[in-house]
C-alpha cells in the first residue's frame, strides 16, 4: 500500500532559523501539493507541481517560502527565515490527477 | 475561484444513527467531489469521491450524493460507530488537479 512520506514529522525551531521539509510522493504520481493546516484557516494550498514543474505558488509568502521538486521522488518546502506565525502542520499530497493522497504531515513549531 | 462551504460545523449523533454532512460549491464547472476523513493528529484520508456524471455513489456504510443543479453534495454515514468520530472535509475540483477544500465538520459519535 504505497503512501506519501514526509520528513521530519515534528520540528521545533527558533525564530529566524531555516526550516526544510521533505516529501516523497507516491511513485508514478505526477502532481504534488503543499498545504498548511491551522485551526483558524483550515487547509491552505501553498504550492503545487505537475510533472515537477511549478504551476502555482500564489498561496506562499514569496519572501520567505520556496518550494521545489529536484526530482520526481522528492519535493521540498523551505522557510527562511521562520517566524512564530509559521507554526502549523504542513502536508504534502500527491496524485495521478484529481485525486490527492496526503502524507502524515510535518508539525512545525517556531518559538 | 471555487468556494466550498460545509454545514453544520459540528454534528453529534448517537451510535447507530445516521449522519449527514452537506457541502455547497460555487463554480458550476467543478466536476470532481472527494470527501476526506481526518482523525486527531492524523493525515486527511480519502474515503469516497464522486464525479459530476454520477448522482450517487456508495461504499459500505458511506455514500455521497450530488445535486449539480443546486450545486451541493452530501456525505451520508449510516449505522455510525465511535470510530467514525473525526473531522470530515469536502472538496471540489474541475480538471486542473487543484481542489478547493471546505473548513471541515467535526462529527462526534456518542456511544
Amino acid at each position: 500500500d504505497a503512501r506519501v512520506t514526509q520528513t521530519p514529522r515534528d520540528k521545533v525551531t527558533e525564530m529566524g532559523q531555516e526550516v526544510t521539509m521533505r516529501c516523497q510522493p507516491i511513485l508514478g504520481h505526477n502532481t504534488v501539493f503543499w498545504y498548511r493546516q491551522t485551526m483558524m484557516q483550515g487547509l491552505e494550498l501553498l504550492a503545487y507541481f505537475r510533472n515537477r514543474a511549478p504551476l502555482d505558488d500564489s498561496g506562499m509568502p514569496k519572501d520567505r517560502f520556496s518550494a521545489e521538486m529536484p526530482d520526481a521522488t522528492l519535493a521540498t518546502l523551505k522557510i527562511q527565515p521562520s517566524e512564530p506565525r509559521d507554526s502549523a502542520v504542513y502536508f504534502c499530497a500527491s496524485g495521478p490527477g484529481d485525486t490527492q493522497y496526503f502524507g502524515p504531515g510535518t508539525r512545525l513549531t517556531v518559538l | 475561484g471555487e468556494n466550498v462551504e460545509q454545514h453544520p460545523s459540528t454534528l453529534s449523533v448517537q451510535e447507530g444513527d445516521s449522519a449527514v454532512i452537506k457541502c455547497t460549491y460555487s463554480d458550476s464547472a467543478s466536476n470532481y467531489f472527494p470527501w476526506y476523513k481526518q482523525e486527531l493528529g492524523k493525515r486527511p484520508q480519502l474515503i469516497i469521491d464522486i464525479r459530476s456524471n454520477v448522482g450517487e455513489k456508495k461504499d459500505q456504510r458511506i455514500a455521497v450524493t450530488l445535486n449539480k443543479t443546486a450545486k451541493h453534495f452530501s456525505l451520508h454515514i449510516t449505522e455510525t460507530q465511535p470510530e467514525d468520530s473525526a473531522v470530515y472535509f469536502c472538496a471540489a475540483g474541475h480538471g486542473n488537479n487543484r481542489l478547493a477544500f471546505g473548513k471541515g465538520n467535526q462529527v462526534v459519535v456518542i456511544p
